[in-house]
């Protein structure tokens, strides 16, 4: 059964440092979701994206972050300046119709920032 | 605000058993409203999906419930297994952002015991 694919499955890096966290959505997929989840909090939506550009983003999606999908099967989320705040666990989704259908989720890659 | 809450925060049972978890929503306006099994360091698996104008559905043991009316749903699991263990997510996606924004709650940690 094909799957959503998230690389690497844990990250550490030092506060201020650029992050590049991939993933590799379902592959007749149309539209990739970002959403990070803070250990013990919930689930927050980052970014929406489709036809290759941002649908919609969220109030934590600032100026630090970005994504792109660069070659047509990765997805990918950049953090250009890290904060320890951005520790969390970062998902990524990929669905193929509008919003009733179904959005599979990554396992997720662990961002520490020290 | 839209908003997603769900009870109990967590939950002990022994296995064989039922049990029953509440969610209450604000999100507007509703497009579905969904339930995911999500294991410790993993992403969420969906179980249910629901518009408004659906009641019940079923998957396996699991049974989840929508009264649209009083924006809450219930999931209830029949006949518990050691593998159930997880947190439970009610997740409720809204009709005015383009690709369909899900909202998560905070999830019911929810432990069978042998």
């Amino acid at each position: 059964e094909p799957e959503v694919t998230q690389t690497p499955s844990h990250q550490v890096t030092q506060m201020g440092q650029e992050v590049i966290l991939r993933c590799v959505p379902i592959s007749n997929h149309l539209y990739f979701y970002w959403y990070r989840q803070i250990l013990g909090q919930k689930v927050e939506f980052l970014v929406s994206f489709y036809n290759n550009e941002i649908s919609e983003k969220s109030e934590i999606f600032d100026d630090q972050f970005s994504v792109e999908r660069p070659d047509g099967s990765n997805f990918t989320l950049k953090i250009r300046s890290t904060k320890l705040e951005d520790s969390a666990m970062y998902f990524c989704a990929s669905r193929t119709g509008g919003g009733y259908y179904e959005q599979y989720f990554g396992p997720g890659t662990r961002l520490t920032v020290t | 605000k839209n908003q997603v809450e769900q009870s109990p925060q967590s939950l002990i049972i022994l296995e064989g058993k039922n049990c029953t978890l509440q969610c209450n929503y604000t999100v507007s306006p509703f497009s579905n409203l969904r339930w995911y099994k999500q294991d410790t360091g993993r992403g969420p698996v969906s179980l249910t999906i629901m518009t408004f104008s659906e009641n019940t559905k079923s998957n396996g043991r699991y049974t989840a419930t929508l009264d649209a009316d009083t924006k809450q749903s219930s999931l209830h699991i029949t006949a518990s297994q050691l593998s159930d263990s997880a947190s439970y997510i009610c997740v409720v996606s809204d009709r005015g952002s383009t690709l369909g924004r899900l909202y998560f709650g905070r999830g019911t940690q929810l432990t069978v015991w042998p």
